[in-house]
């Protein structure tokens, strides 16, 4: 069974700051890896997807790597500012299969 | 923003009664899928649909029924609803036809607050 571990729990950066947030996952039989961020009372907004076979995504300030054989994913966010504050979700499909196993987030404030 | 509906977005009812959620699309995607959020747990996938009477089971699906008789309709069905099922409930849809199978994200609705007293 496909585990998505999500660390840290929690993150708070003065503005400016560049971060990181991990995701590791246990079964590397990965079809695609997406990182989503959710506002409060909100639904789940796409930022990147990574498909199995690519090592990274890039889109705007944000940039999300992925080594499959390690099992394990970052979401680099550069000279963060207070909007970018939310929780951040990955997730990940299971080759040939769709549905979507999540992590449990990361709740990133950033301090003006 | 993907145009999907969930309805009612707010809902409070008693053990025992039937509930029923309706996610809503505009985008003619194939796939759908209902998930339930709760503290401590993240997301996880309660049924899915891959096209018009086509579904099947999630993760968490004991409790919960879904139907799809058109492409852009995906009901869940709470037959009795139980105080463990107060919860958050998603809608997301995808369609891997569009431009690959791997290179489609899942796109979120903005959830129904589901509340069993």
């Amino acid at each position: 069974k496909q585990e998505v571990t999500q660390i840290p729990a929690a993150l708070s950066v003065p503005e400016g700051e560049n971060l990181v947030l991990n995701c590791s996952f246990t079964d590397s039989a990965i079809y695609n890896l997406q990182w989503f961020r959710q506002d409060p009372g909100k639904g789940l907004t796409s930022l990147l997807l990574i498909q199995s076979s690519q090592r990274e995504q890039t889109s705007g300030r944000l940039n999300a790597s992925l080594d499959k054989s390690s099992g394990r994913s970052t979401l680099y966010i550069a000279a963060s500012q207070p909007g970018d504050s939310a929780t951040y979700l990955c997730a990940v499909s299971r080759e040939g299969n769709y549905k979507l196993t999540f992590g449990k987030g990361t709740l990133l404030t950033v301090n003006p | 923003d993907a145009g999907i509906t969930q309805s009612p977005r707010h809902k409070v009812t008693e053990t025992g009664t039937p509930v029923t959620l309706r996610c809503h699309q505009t985008e003619n995607h194939r796939y759908m899928y209902w998930y339930r959020q709760d503290p401590g747990h993240g997301l996880r996938l309660i049924h899915y649909s891959y096209g018009v009477k086509d579904t099947d089971k999630g993760e968490v699906s004991d409790g919960y029924s879904v139907s799809r008789s058109k492409t852009e309709d995906f009901l869940l069905t709470l037959e009795s609803a139980t105080s463990s099922q107060t919860s958050v409930y998603f809608c997301a849809i995808s369609d891997p036809q569009k431009g690959g199978y791997s290179n489609q994200p899942q796109h979120f609705g903005d959830g129904t607050r589901l509340s069993i007293l």
